[in-house]
């Protein structure tokens, strides 16, 4: 199965910080690769797929990148509506896998 | 608006049986995938399995292969996951999940229920 790993496991960050979340994966997915926001009690919210398209509805200020084994989810002003945990996912092959979270809390 | 509902978690001991459901609405349910999607508490998410539009393709992660089966039925817009010969280890909150795209199994989800939590002990 392919590993991802995501970095750091906690941000402590402020409104209007840039953040940077990073996944890897253990080997080369291309682009097949989908970012989630998932707060507590709910389910996951899909923000990216394919590495960089951004979901309908999703504010602007998420933005994806990274292809191969390298992938970076960047928020570019957080908002207190930002405070989450945010899972990676690959699909280029089975098993489906998720990184182990990164949650963003407040500073 | 897309719903998942899903229903049928309960507790169960070990080696025990039960059967989740997913009820669709608000999509074109016969022409997506779906998965099932679970979250232990306290831990992250783990995809469980997942169905092509037809029904007729299955893939599962190894941990639950031979004890899980997901099956849907288009006419009634349902999702079903038969787990049996569970283990404490498959204690979770279970998410249906729809695939992004129509017809292939993608493996991006844009749609997820509530989830239905399965606690396994005795």
């Amino acid at each position: 199965d392919i590993q991802m790993t995501q970095s750091p496991s906690t941000l402590s960050a402020s409104i209007g910080d840039r953040v940077t979340i990073i996944c890897r994966a253990s080997q080369s997915i291309s682009d097949w690769l989908a970012w989630y926001q998932q707060k507590p009690g709910k389910a996951p919210r899909l923000l990216i797929h394919r590495a960089s398209t951004l979901q309908s509805g999703v504010p602007s200020r998420f933005s994806g990148s990274g292809s191969g084994t390298e992938f970076t989810l960047t928020i570019s002003s957080l908002q207190p509506d930002d405070f989450a945990t945010y899972y990676c996912q690959q699909c280029k092959s089975y098993s489906w896998t998720f990184g182990q979270g990164t949650k963003v809390e407040i500073k | 608006e897309v719903q998942l509902l899903e229903s049928g978690g309960r507790l169960v001991r070990p080696g025990g049986s039960v059967r989740l459901s997913c009820v669709a609405s608000g999509f074109s349910f016969s022409t997506n995938a779906m998965s099932w999607v679970r979250q232990a508490p306290g831990k992250g998410l783990e995809w469980v399995a997942a169905i092509n539009a037809g029904g007729g393709t299955t893939q599962y992660i190894d941990s639950v292969k031979g004890r899980f089966t997901l099956s849907r039925d288009n006419s009634k817009n349902t999702l079903y996951l038969q787990m049996s010969s569970l283990r404490a280890e498959d204690t979770a909150v279970y998410y249906c999940a729809k695939d992004i795209l129509e017809w292939t199994l993608r493996g991006f989800f844009d749609s997820w229920g509530q989830g239905t939590l399965v606690t396994v002990s005795s």
